[in-house]
Protein backbone atom coordinates (compact mmCIF):
# COMPACT_ATOMS: atom_id res chain seq x y z
CA UNK A 1 0.00 0.00 0.00
CA UNK A 2 1.03 3.71 -0.81
CA UNK A 3 2.72 5.59 1.82
CA UNK A 4 1.15 9.16 3.10
CA UNK A 5 2.89 11.88 4.49
CA UNK A 6 0.55 14.53 6.54
CA UNK A 7 1.57 17.60 9.23
CA UNK A 8 2.05 16.59 12.01
CA UNK A 9 -0.37 18.94 13.72
CA UNK A 10 -2.54 21.74 12.95
CA UNK A 11 -4.79 23.89 15.28
CA UNK A 12 -8.38 26.10 14.05
CA UNK A 13 -10.50 28.11 15.04
CA UNK A 14 -14.29 26.82 16.30
CA UNK A 15 -16.41 26.99 13.88
CA UNK A 16 -14.21 27.39 10.62
CA UNK A 17 -13.69 24.86 8.85
CA UNK A 18 -10.62 22.23 9.18
CA UNK A 19 -8.73 21.12 6.12
CA UNK A 20 -6.41 18.43 6.69
CA UNK A 21 -4.13 17.79 3.58
CA UNK A 22 -2.71 14.20 2.78
CA UNK A 23 0.08 13.76 0.11
CA UNK A 24 0.29 10.03 -1.44
CA UNK A 25 2.71 10.34 -4.38
CA UNK A 26 2.68 6.76 -5.16
CA UNK A 27 -1.08 6.03 -5.27
CA UNK A 28 -2.01 3.35 -7.17
CA UNK A 29 -5.11 3.20 -9.51
CA UNK A 30 -7.41 0.50 -7.36
CA UNK A 31 -6.02 2.29 -3.92
CA UNK A 32 -8.55 3.87 -1.50
CA UNK A 33 -7.93 6.87 0.24
CA UNK A 34 -9.72 6.71 3.80
CA UNK A 35 -9.81 8.98 6.65
CA UNK A 36 -9.69 7.61 10.33
CA UNK A 37 -9.54 9.61 13.59
CA UNK A 38 -8.87 9.06 17.22
CA UNK A 39 -10.42 10.83 19.86
CA UNK A 40 -8.32 10.72 23.07
CA UNK A 41 -6.88 7.80 23.12
CA UNK A 42 -10.45 6.26 22.28
CA UNK A 43 -10.77 3.75 18.97
CA UNK A 44 -10.52 4.80 15.89
CA UNK A 45 -13.48 5.80 14.11
CA UNK A 46 -14.12 5.85 10.33
CA UNK A 47 -14.74 9.37 8.77
CA UNK A 48 -14.87 8.80 5.25
CA UNK A 49 -13.25 7.41 2.03
CA UNK A 50 -13.20 7.38 -1.65
CA UNK A 51 -11.34 6.37 -5.09
CA UNK A 52 -10.88 9.12 -7.03
CA UNK A 53 -14.14 11.37 -6.80
CA UNK A 54 -14.81 14.27 -4.18
CA UNK A 55 -16.99 12.56 -1.58
CA UNK A 56 -19.43 13.87 1.14
CA UNK A 57 -21.02 12.33 3.88
CA UNK A 58 -22.60 14.05 7.06
CA UNK A 59 -19.16 13.81 8.91
CA UNK A 60 -16.86 15.28 6.58
CA UNK A 61 -15.65 15.90 2.66
CA UNK A 62 -13.14 14.54 0.95
CA UNK A 63 -11.41 16.31 -1.90
CA UNK A 64 -9.08 14.01 -3.87
CA UNK A 65 -6.80 15.69 -6.83
CA UNK A 66 -7.78 14.94 -10.34
CA UNK A 67 -3.88 13.01 -10.45
CA UNK A 68 -4.69 11.39 -7.18
CA UNK A 69 -1.39 12.11 -5.71
CA UNK A 70 -2.96 14.00 -2.89
CA UNK A 71 -6.45 14.76 -0.84
CA UNK A 72 -7.81 17.12 1.75
CA UNK A 73 -10.01 15.73 4.08
CA UNK A 74 -12.62 19.05 5.08
CA UNK A 75 -14.84 19.24 8.56
CA UNK A 76 -16.81 22.29 7.47
CA UNK A 77 -17.76 23.86 11.06
CA UNK A 78 -15.32 22.34 13.59
CA UNK A 79 -16.11 22.04 16.86
CA UNK A 80 -14.16 21.52 19.94
CA UNK A 81 -15.49 17.47 19.89
CA UNK A 82 -13.42 17.31 16.44
CA UNK A 83 -10.62 17.84 18.38
CA UNK A 84 -8.44 14.65 17.52
CA UNK A 85 -5.53 12.58 15.46
CA UNK A 86 -6.36 12.27 12.04
CA UNK A 87 -5.25 9.05 9.82
CA UNK A 88 -5.07 9.42 6.21
CA UNK A 89 -4.86 5.65 4.46
CA UNK A 90 -3.98 4.54 1.44
CA UNK A 91 -5.64 0.82 0.44
CA UNK A 92 -6.15 -1.55 -1.83
CA UNK A 93 -9.40 -3.15 -0.90
CA UNK A 94 -10.19 -6.47 -2.08
CA UNK A 95 -8.28 -9.05 -2.85
CA UNK A 96 -5.49 -10.82 -0.80
CA UNK A 97 -5.68 -6.72 1.45
CA UNK A 98 -7.75 -8.85 4.21
CA UNK A 99 -8.78 -5.27 5.61
CA UNK A 100 -5.28 -4.74 7.16
CA UNK A 101 -4.96 -0.82 7.58
CA UNK A 102 -1.71 0.66 8.09
CA UNK A 103 -1.09 3.45 10.30
CA UNK A 104 0.98 6.55 10.59
CA UNK A 105 1.29 8.98 12.67
CA UNK A 106 -1.41 11.06 11.87
CA UNK A 107 -2.19 15.11 12.29
CA UNK A 108 -3.16 16.30 15.67
CA UNK A 109 -5.88 18.67 14.90
CA UNK A 110 -6.74 21.05 17.52
CA UNK A 111 -9.92 23.28 17.72
CA UNK A 112 -9.69 26.38 19.73
CA UNK A 113 -12.21 28.34 21.09
CA UNK B 1 -26.28 -2.26 18.80
CA UNK B 2 -22.58 -2.67 20.51
CA UNK B 3 -20.21 -3.10 17.78
CA UNK B 4 -17.15 -4.07 19.14
CA UNK B 5 -16.55 -4.93 22.76
CA UNK B 6 -13.83 -5.64 24.21
CA UNK B 7 -12.58 -7.18 28.05
CA UNK B 8 -11.16 -6.01 29.87
CA UNK B 9 -10.76 -1.99 29.95
CA UNK B 10 -7.52 -2.19 31.95
CA UNK B 11 -5.50 -4.89 33.62
CA UNK B 12 -2.18 -4.45 35.38
CA UNK B 13 -0.17 -7.74 35.27
CA UNK B 14 3.37 -8.29 36.55
CA UNK B 15 6.48 -10.08 33.86
CA UNK B 16 5.71 -13.55 33.38
CA UNK B 17 2.27 -13.40 33.89
CA UNK B 18 -0.60 -14.47 31.32
CA UNK B 19 -3.85 -13.18 29.89
CA UNK B 20 -6.05 -13.13 27.24
CA UNK B 21 -7.90 -10.14 26.06
CA UNK B 22 -11.56 -10.47 24.93
CA UNK B 23 -13.16 -9.42 21.85
CA UNK B 24 -16.85 -9.72 20.44
CA UNK B 25 -18.29 -8.20 17.75
CA UNK B 26 -22.09 -8.24 16.66
CA UNK B 27 -22.14 -7.12 13.61
CA UNK B 28 -21.48 -10.40 11.78
CA UNK B 29 -18.70 -9.24 10.49
CA UNK B 30 -16.23 -12.07 8.98
CA UNK B 31 -12.89 -10.06 9.52
CA UNK B 32 -11.27 -9.64 12.75
CA UNK B 33 -7.72 -8.10 14.24
CA UNK B 34 -5.64 -6.68 16.88
CA UNK B 35 -3.95 -3.44 16.68
CA UNK B 36 -1.86 -2.28 19.45
CA UNK B 37 -0.62 1.52 19.73
CA UNK B 38 1.95 2.32 21.70
CA UNK B 39 2.53 5.98 23.36
CA UNK B 40 2.46 9.45 20.86
CA UNK B 41 2.23 6.30 18.04
CA UNK B 42 0.67 5.01 15.18
CA UNK B 43 -1.80 1.77 15.57
CA UNK B 44 0.49 -1.99 14.55
CA UNK B 45 -1.51 -5.08 13.31
CA UNK B 46 -0.33 -7.70 15.47
CA UNK B 47 -2.79 -10.50 14.31
CA UNK B 48 -5.65 -10.26 11.76
CA UNK B 49 -8.78 -13.46 10.95
CA UNK B 50 -9.89 -13.13 7.41
CA UNK B 51 -12.53 -15.36 8.48
CA UNK B 52 -14.01 -17.73 10.99
CA UNK B 53 -11.12 -20.08 11.15
CA UNK B 54 -8.03 -18.44 9.74
CA UNK B 55 -5.32 -16.54 11.95
CA UNK B 56 -2.52 -14.77 10.60
CA UNK B 57 0.31 -12.69 11.73
CA UNK B 58 0.59 -9.14 11.30
CA UNK B 59 3.29 -6.50 11.71
CA UNK B 60 4.21 -7.05 15.41
CA UNK B 61 2.93 -10.67 16.16
CA UNK B 62 5.89 -12.11 18.85
CA UNK B 63 4.54 -12.34 21.95
CA UNK B 64 1.27 -13.61 21.13
CA UNK B 65 -1.51 -15.83 20.22
CA UNK B 66 -5.12 -15.74 18.88
CA UNK B 67 -7.72 -17.73 18.35
CA UNK B 68 -10.77 -17.13 16.51
CA UNK B 69 -13.38 -18.91 18.81
CA UNK B 70 -16.44 -18.61 16.44
CA UNK B 71 -17.61 -15.82 14.24
CA UNK B 72 -18.29 -13.39 16.54
CA UNK B 73 -15.06 -13.55 19.00
CA UNK B 74 -11.40 -13.27 18.48
CA UNK B 75 -9.48 -13.50 21.60
CA UNK B 76 -5.62 -11.92 22.25
CA UNK B 77 -3.56 -13.77 24.40
CA UNK B 78 0.12 -13.10 26.46
CA UNK B 79 1.41 -16.18 27.49
CA UNK B 80 4.34 -14.14 29.33
CA UNK B 81 4.33 -10.67 29.38
CA UNK B 82 7.12 -8.30 29.61
CA UNK B 83 7.58 -5.01 29.78
CA UNK B 84 7.61 -3.90 26.24
CA UNK B 85 3.78 -5.07 25.92
CA UNK B 86 2.79 -2.08 27.76
CA UNK B 87 0.56 -0.91 25.55
CA UNK B 88 -3.22 0.27 24.57
CA UNK B 89 -4.61 -2.84 22.27
CA UNK B 90 -7.54 -2.54 19.93
CA UNK B 91 -9.97 -4.74 18.58
CA UNK B 92 -11.54 -3.93 15.45
CA UNK B 93 -13.60 -5.93 12.73
CA UNK B 94 -14.96 -5.65 9.15
CA UNK B 95 -17.27 -7.24 6.26
CA UNK B 96 -14.14 -8.01 4.28
CA UNK B 97 -14.99 -9.54 0.68
CA UNK B 98 -12.51 -10.35 -2.37
CA UNK B 99 -14.24 -8.29 -4.75
CA UNK B 100 -15.26 -4.78 -2.17
CA UNK B 101 -15.05 -1.58 -3.47
CA UNK B 102 -13.57 -0.55 -0.10
CA UNK B 103 -13.47 -2.15 3.79
CA UNK B 104 -14.55 0.13 6.86
CA UNK B 105 -13.08 -0.92 10.21
CA UNK B 106 -15.35 -0.76 13.28
CA UNK B 107 -12.99 -0.41 16.28
CA UNK B 108 -13.90 -1.58 19.68
CA UNK B 109 -13.17 1.04 22.78
CA UNK B 110 -9.78 -0.50 23.51
CA UNK B 111 -8.13 -2.42 26.60
CA UNK B 112 -5.18 -0.60 28.28
CA UNK B 113 -2.42 -3.34 29.74
CA UNK B 114 0.53 -2.45 32.29
CA UNK B 115 3.04 -4.93 32.85
CA UNK B 116 5.49 -4.00 35.74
Amino acid sequence: DAKTTQPTSMDCAEGRAANLPCNHSTISGNEYVYWYRQIHSQGPQYIIHGLKNNETNEMASLIITEDRKSSTLILPHATLRDTAVYYCIVFRAGGTSYGKLTFGQGTILTVHP
Amino acid sequence: NAGVTQTPKFQVLKTGQSMTLQCAQDMNHNSMYWYRQDPGMGLRLIYYSASEGTTDKGEVPNGYNVSRLNKREFSLRLESAAPSQTSVYFCASTQFTLHSGANVLTFGAGSRLTVL
